[in-house]
């Protein structure tokens, strides 16, 4: 039973243009959310997260969206870069509990010059 | 360089064989734990660790043994290769403030 859902394999957007990737999750006990990017033979990389006691968190470019009543996440890109282009994974967490993260499928991102 | 650090890089196994993946976190982490990533199916958590011996089952630790004798080295055993067992393997860690920093990866092959 998958706990978080990215429903898009993939997203292809034009450069400068606003990437929106998304994320479900159905276990209420998750209380902190974080986005990771990975590219081709490398570790994920850390790129934003959220608590759930925040709606909304920005990072520059990023900004990451939390609405707890529909358990959905969406982690927004503005403007899109071709180096944006990776596997963004949704990860989840009961912070209460042991703090291990559980991880959607991901989704692939193209920028297109 | 900080981080966390995994070797070997890549392996190559016959069915049967034993082998440990060794990582080593140097940011005095308590958290660390053990991933693999299968093509479509994401990181699946095998086992992890919230300190210096204590540790425990994640999604899918059939086939993998763990321990955890020191805050800095968390190394995982693979104790009969099967050929499903083949995949990316990544170890992360940390503090609980910020999100787990992953290491470059073992890609694992068992033939």
């Amino acid at each position: 039973d998958q706990q978080v859902k990215q429903n898009s394999p993939s997203l292809s957007v034009q450069e400068g243009r606003i990437s929106i990737l998304n994320c479900d999750y159905t276990n209420s006990m998750f209380d902190y959310f974080l986005w990771y990017k990975k590219y081709p033979a490398e570790g994920p990389t850390f790129l934003i997260s959220i608590s759930s006691i925040k709606d909304k968190n920005e990072d520059g470019r990023f900004t990451v969206f939390l609405n707890k009543s529909a358990k959905h996440l969406s982690l927004h890109i503005v403007p899109s870069q071709p180096g944006d282009s990776a596997v963004y994974f949704c990860a989840a967490s009961d912070t209460g509990s042991n703090y291990k993260l559980t991880f959607g499928k991901g989704t692939l991102l193209t920028v297109n010059p | 360089n900080a981080g966390v650090t995994q070797t070997p890089k890549f392996q190559v196994l016959k069915t049967g064989q034993s082998m440990t993946l060794q990582c080593a976190q140097d940011m005095n982490h308590e958290y660390m734990s053990w991933y693999r990533q299968d093509p479509g199916m994401g990181l699946r958590l095998i086992h992890y660790s919230v300190g210096a011996g204590i540790t425990d089952q994640g999604e899918v630790p059939n086939g993998y043994n763990v321990s955890r004798s020191t805050t800095e080295d968390f190394p995982l055993r693979l104790l009969s290769a099967a050929p499903s067992q083949t995949s990316v393997y990544f170890c992360a860690s940390s503090d609980r403030n910020y999100g787990y920093t992953f290491g470059s990866g073992t890609r694992l092959t068992v033939v």
